[in-house]
């Protein structure tokens, strides 16, 4: 069965700021990762999404992640927080094999001026 | 090209009525998952269809709960006999082919989100 962690339920930055929310995650075969965020009252925007490559992988409003496959890792970070990237954000995993992405529990980023 | 449709957006039905909620996938997508959300934790899946078909549905709840995506017209997610516990917000995806997919393009193995269908029972 696949799996993800978001450890931390809240993450608080300055403006300007970097910042970084953490995943994990557990799936046989080839992992394919997926960061999305979510507005309140609304869905699920796509972020950015690493399936095979580069390691670093470079998506929307300036986010990144990094796939680390030794430590099982897909952290999602930014170079420096604005205050409008306060949201709830979703890591989610899938394999070569299947359909179903699995979410994590998400993380709730909070960004203060 | 318009974005993955759900309606309505708030749902709200007492106890053992019944509640439809209906997907229309963006525009050249033949994939549809559906998705629930409980308050402030992530999405859990409920089935993956595709036209006419029902791919997997092993986050179902085997009764009460149905879904189709038929030849013409939106996926449908049915819940019979609704109760409090039904109280969710669903999500469907579509994607233009399989996440699993070898179709490594750059959006073909997304799943793009509609807003929800927010379901409220009384």
């Amino acid at each position: 069965a696949q799996s993800v962690a978001q450890p931390e339920d809240q993450v608080n930055v300055a403006e300007g700021n970097p910042l970084t929310v953490k995943c994990t995650y557990s799936v046989s075969g080839n992992p394919y990762l997926f960061w999305y965020v979510q507005y309140p009252n609304r869905g699920l925007q796509f972020l950015l999404k690493y399936i095979t490559g580069d390691n670093l992988v470079k998506g929307s409003y300036g986010f990144e992640a990094e796939f680390n496959k030794s430590q099982t890792s897909f952290h999602l970070k930014k170079p420096s927080a604005l205050v409008s990237d306060s949201a709830l954000y979703f890591c989610a995993v899938t394999n070569n094999a299947g359909n179903m992405l699995t979410f994590g529990g998400g993380t709730r980023l909070m960004v203060k001026p | 090209n318009a974005g993955v449709m759900q309606n309505p957006r708030h749902l709200v039905r007492r106890r053992g009525q019944e509640a439809r909620l209906r997907c229309s996938p963006m525009k050249g997508h033949s994939h549809v998952y559906w998705y629930r959300q409980l308050p402030e934790e992530g999405l859990k899946f409920m089935v993956y269809l595709q036209k006419e078909n029902i791919i997997d549905e092993s986050g179902m709840p085997k009764e009460r709960f149905s879904a189709e995506f038929p030849k013409e017209g939106p996926s449908i997610l049915r819940i019979q006999q609704v109760v409090r516990g039904d109280s969710a917000a669903y999500f469907c995806a579509s994607s233009p082919y399989p996440t699993s997919g070898r179709a490594l393009g750059e959006a073909k193995n997304i799943q793009y989100f509609g807003a929800g269908t927010r379901l409220s029972v009384l």
